[in-house]
C-alpha cells in the first residue's frame, strides 16, 4: 500500500463547478499536511498547508481527518486556470515529505 | 517565489557518462532535497541534506551521490548515467525539514541515450 494515495483522475468539470479531492495516508504519526499544485512540465507549487481545524484560502478549502487518516481539498467556482495536477503531501517525524501521485483536474468552458 | 535555480535546465547525455546537476538557493534554508519525477511514480526522493556536509539517502538513492559544501549549493551526481535515470529532476528547499513546506526549483530535464 502506498503511503499517500490519491485518485489519479482526471476529474473533468465545467467552469463554475465545485470539485473535491480526497487523499488517504497510512502513517498515523504524520505531522504535517499540504496540498501542492503542479502544472504540466512545471515544478510543484504550494497551494496550501492543511491544519487540524481545517482552513480556507479564497475558493479553496482544506480539511484534515486524523481519525480516518484522510485529507480533502475543495475547490469552489472552478476556473479554467485551476486545471492542473493536485498533489497531496504528508510529512512524518523525519526530515522528509511523502508525495501522493496526484489528481488531475481539467476545467472545461 | 523562493530563490531556487537549477542548472542545467535540459541535458542530453550518453550512457556511462558522469553528470552533475546543480541546485542553488538564495533563501539560506537549512534543508535541501533532490527528487526525480517519472510518469506513474510521482515525486520520489533521491537524497537530501540537513546542513553543510550533512546528507542522507532517500527512497531511490542507488546510482546517485550528492554533496553540499556550502549552504546555498546542493549537487547531484550520476557517476555513470543509465537510461533508467532519464527523468525530470527537481530540487527543493525547506526551513525546518518535514515540519513545514518545501519550495521547488524549476527542474532539470535529463535524457540519457
Amino acid at each position: 500500500r502506498k503511503e499517500v494515495e490519491q485518485d489519479p483522475g482526471p476529474f473533468n468539470v465545467p467552469e463554475g463547478a465545485t470539485v473535491a479531492f480526497n487523499c488517504t495516508y497510512s502513517n498515523s504519526a504524520s505531522q504535517s499536511f499540504f496540498w501542492y499544485r503542479q502544472d504540466c512540465r512545471k515544478e510543484p507549487k504550494l497551494l496550501m498547508s492543511v491544519y487540524s481545524s481545517g482552513n480556507e484560502d479564497g475558493r479553496f478549502t482544506a480539511q484534515l481527518n486524523r481519525a480516518s487518516q484522510y485529507i480533502s481539498l475543495l475547490i469552489r467556482d472552478s476556473k479554467l486556470s485551476d486545471s492542473a495536477t493536485y498533489l497531496c503531501v504528508v510529512g512524518n517525524a523525519g526530515n522528509m515529505l511523502t508525495f501522493g501521485g496526484g489528481t488531475r483536474l481539467m476545467v472545461k468552458p | 517565489d523562493a530563490g531556487i535555480t537549477q542548472s542545467p535546465r535540459h541535458k542530453v547525455t550518453e550512457t556511462g557518462t558522469p553528470v552533475t546537476l546543480r541546485c542553488h538557493q538564495t533563501e539560506n534554508h537549512r534543508y535541501m532535497y533532490w527528487y526525480r519525477q517519472d510518469p506513474g511514480h510521482g515525486l520520489r526522493l533521491i537524497h537530501y541534506s540537513y546542513g553543510v556536509k550533512d546528507t542522507d539517502k532517500g527512497e531511490v538513492s542507488d546510482g546517485y551521490s550528492v554533496s553540499r559544501s556550502k549552504t546555498e549549493d546542493f549537487l547531484l551526481t550520476l557517476e555513470s548515467a543509465t537510461s533508467s535515470q532519464t527523468s525530470v529532476y527537481f530540487c527543493a528547499i525547506s526551513e525546518r525539514g518535514a515540519r513545514n513546506e518545501q519550495f521547488f526549483g524549476p527542474g532539470t530535464r535529463l535524457t540519457v541515450l
